[in-house]
């Protein structure tokens, strides 16, 4: 399988415990993508990678999240102290950073915080 | 007001119907302009994609963009059943040479197609 990856499928967990996602992307894209998604609304974007480098994050990303890249390779989307509100769908995405390069998302991975 | 809006229905049309998709869009440093097809407990698949002002055709899917307007449109002849699924309009400023990248997303449309 050449597309996105992402791990694990489903989360369940209790308000307040940490979680880690994993996402690969198809292996020659050297940006990669993090976007979350709400029941019955759209993807937002979080964040973004180019290679090792975190070049953007949005304002929605609070103090309790972080992701890494830290060989340019897979990534991480880590969620401190995990609330009710966090509960959504984490799509992972990838592409080349040349012009025009379309962006390719993962299934992405279900959180639900009880 | 979000950025971009998206009726999301949700549409239920006859199989064979012509299907027509919009949104409209406050940003004028938007673009690139996108559609994508999401299924159930599935990642968004690229459908379509358009940049600035235009038309273009690939199959049964037509993609139209008004940028005078911020108006972009989907339309899908001789829908299937198999058309069922979530659609969502994804526009971007190419800000940091992300082009396609970092996009901003409708609401999503629920399109049934029954037989």
């Amino acid at each position: 399988d050449t597309g996105v990856s992402q791990n694990p499928r489903h989360k369940i967990t209790k308000r307040g415990q940490n979680v880690t996602f994993r996402c690969d992307p198809i292996s020659e894209h050297n940006r990669l993508y993090w976007y979350r998604q709400t029941l019955g609304q759209g993807p937002e974007f979080l964040t973004y990678f180019q290679n090792e480098a975190q070049l953007e994050k949005s304002r929605l990303l609070s103090d309790r999240f972080s992701a890494e890249r830290p060989k340019g390779s897979f990534s991480t989307l880590e969620i401190q102290r995990t609330e009710q509100g966090d509960s959504a769908m984490y799509l992972c995405a990838s592409n080349h950073a040349r012009p025009n390069e379309k962006l390719f998302f993962g299934s992405g991975t279900q959180l639900s915080v009880l | 007001q979000k950025e971009v809006e998206q009726d999301p229905g949700p549409l239920s049309v006859p199989e064979g119907a012509i299907v027509s998709l919009n949104c409209t869009y406050s940003n004028s440093a938007f673009q690139y302009f996108m559609w994508y097809r999401q299924y159930s407990r599935k990642g968004p698949e690229l459908l379509m994609y358009t940049y600035s002002s235009g038309n273009k055709e690939d199959g049964r899917f037509t993609a139209q963009v008004d940028k005078s307007s911020k108006y972009i449109s989907l339309f899908i002849r001789d829908s299937q059943p198999s058309d069922s699924a979530t659609y969502l309009c994804a526009m971007s400023s190419n800000a940091g040479g992300t082009s396609y990248g970092k996009l901003t997303f409708g609401q999503g449309t629920i399109l049934t197609v029954h037989p």
